[in-house]
C-alpha cells in the first residue's frame, strides 16, 4: 500500500504566477484535503474534495482552487501568487469523507519572491 | 481566533523520562481529537486520537487524556526515546463539517540522551 505522495517537492515562483501542486493519495482513500502550513505556525485547512467535489472549505480565497480527478488524484492551483503564499503545502487524503484520521504527503515548500 | 492552541513552543526532556504535550482548544463542538508528529522536511505522521466519548486513549508509549470540562488534552509519552525528537500538533474536528481539522500551533520536543 503507497502512502500519499506529492510533487514537486521544491518550488520557487515569481509574485503574480501561476502554479499547480499534485498530490496522489493513499490507496483507497477518496477524500483528500489540502493545507497550508506558514512558518512557525500549524496547517491551516485550505479545502477538502469528496468525488471529484469541493466538499468544505477554509477562508481562503478564490485564487485557491482545486481538482480531485477519478483516480482520486488531486491538484492545488493558486492564481496571482503573492508573496504571502510562500508556505509548505500539504495534502492529506482519508478513506472515506467525514473520517477524521487523515494521512498526509511529505508537502510542495514553495517560495513567492 | 485561535480555536486549537498549544501553548507551549518547546519542551526539552531527559531519555527515559515522561513527556507531557498540553494542547487546549474552545470550540465546544469538537467531538475528535488527533496528535500528528512532524519531522523536518517531512509530512505530519498519525500517531493518536481520542472520540469526545472517551477520557483516555493508550498506544504502546502513548497516551491521550481529555479533559472536555476544561477543554484540555494532553499527550503523554513514556518513557520519552531520542527518535521521538519532533514537532507535535494536536489537532481538532467537529464531525459535522465533515473532517476539517484545526491544528495548534506545534510544541517541539527535544528529548536528550
Amino acid at each position: 500500500e503507497t502512502g500519499v505522495t506529492q510533487s514537486p517537492t521544491h518550488l520557487i515562483k515569481t509574485r503574480g504566477q501561476q502554479v499547480t501542486l499534485r498530490c496522489s493519495s493513499q490507496s483507497g482513500h477518496n477524500t483528500v484535503s489540502w493545507y497550508q502550513q506558514a512558518l512557525g505556525q500549524g496547517p491551516q485547512f485550505i479545502f477538502q474534495y469528496y468525488r471529484e467535489e469541493e466538499n468544505g472549505r477554509g477562508n481562503f480565497p478564490p485564487r485557491f482552487s482545486g481538482l480531485q480527478f477519478p483516480n482520486y488524484s488531486s491538484e492545488l492551483n493558486v492564481n496571482a501568487l503573492e508573496l504571502d503564499d510562500s508556505a509548505l503545502y500539504l495534502c492529506a487524503s482519508s478513506l472515506i469523507q467525514g473520517e477524521e484520521t487523515q494521512y498526509f504527503g511529505p508537502g510542495t515548500r514553495l517560495l513567492v519572491l | 481566533d485561535q480555536q486549537v492552541k498549544q501553548n507551549s513552543p518547546s519542551l526539552s526532556v531527559q531519555e527515559g523520562r515522561i513527556s507531557i504535550l498540553n494542547c487546549d482548544y474552545t470550540n465546544s463542538m469538537f467531538d475528535y481529537f488527533l496528535w500528528y508528529k512532524k519531522y523536518p522536511a517531512e509530512g505530519p505522521t498519525f500517531l493518536i486520537s481520542i472520540s469526545s466519548i472517551k477520557d483516555k486513549n493508550e498506544d504502546g508509549r502513548f497516551t491521550v487524556f481529555l479533559n472536555k470540562s476544561a477543554k484540555h488534552l494532553s499527550l503523554h509519552i513514556v518513557p520519552s526515546q531520542p527518535g521521538d525528537s519532533a514537532v507535535y500538533f494536536c489537532a481538532a474536528s467537529d464531525y459535522n463539517q465533515g473532517g476539517k481539522l484545526i491544528f495548534g500551533q506545534g510544541t517541539e520536543l527535544s528529548v536528550k540522551p
